[in-house]
């Protein structure tokens, strides 16, 4: 199985600060990767898919990158609706695994 | 519009089995594999298997083989997620979700709205 190791696990930001979280995987996967924003008791809302395609609707702050085995979710200005817990999830292959989150709170 | 309306919660004891269903509307049901996801509380998301409406080919998360079958029902377009041999680690919400006939790779993706399956004694 493919394992996902995304970070960090948390942190915390202000409003208007660019943040980055990374997800690495254990082989290669190419470009076969999705990020998800959730929020506390919302079903999970796709964001990127294909590493750097932005989802339909989502604002262009969110930004996806990568290839292979490294790859990256930048917010390029934190609005307060972006405090949330975001998820990679690769489908290169079964199983399909995702990350184990990172949750980003307030400063 | 396309929904996916999940069974209500449930409560089970330990060795217990437990079927969830999802019933799609607004698309060809057969058209799009179906996914299940669950997520204990307070914890992350965990992929458990997929499931091909149209020939009900499965493929499921080593975590979950033996005790997880998915199944369906074309007839009424209801895709099915049982879990037997259920233990206090299985209180979770499960998740049906259908994402695009190119799977996670565009379009876009509907969830049904969860179903708290809580095992306990």
């Amino acid at each position: 199985d493919i394992q996902m190791t995304q970070s960090p696990s948390a942190m915390s930001a202000s409003v208007g600060d660019r943040v980055t979280i990374t997800c690495r995987a254990s082989q290669g996967i190419s470009n076969y990767l999705a990020w998800f924003q959730q929020k506390p008791g919302k079903v999970p809302k796709r964001l990127i898919y294909a590493s750097s395609s932005l989802q339909s609707g989502v604002p262009s702050r969110f930004s996806g990158s990568g290839s292979g085995t490294e790859f990256t979710l930048t917010i390029s200005s934190l609005q307060p609706e972006d405090f949330a817990t975001y998820y990679c999830l690769q489908h290169n292959s079964y199983p399909h695994t995702f990350g184990q989150g990172t949750k980003l709170e307030i400063k | 519009q396309v929904q996916l309306v999940q069974s209500g919660a449930e409560v089970k004891k330990p060795g217990a089995s437990v079927k969830v269903s999802c019933k799609a509307s607004g698309y060809t049901f057969t058209s799009y594999y179906m996914h299940w996801v669950r997520q204990a509380p307070g914890q992350g998301l965990e992929w458990m298997g997929i499931i091909n409406p149209s020939g009900g080919s499965t493929s499921y998360a080593q975590k979950f083989q033996g005790r997880v079958t998915m199944t369906r029902d074309t007839s009424t377009s209801t895709v099915y997620m049982e879990l037997s041999s259920l233990r206090s680690e299985d209180t979770a919400v499960y998740y049906c979700a259908r994402p695009s006939i190119s799977g996670w790779y565009g379009g876009s993706d509907y969830w049904g709205q969860g179903t708290l399956v809580t095992v306990s004694s």
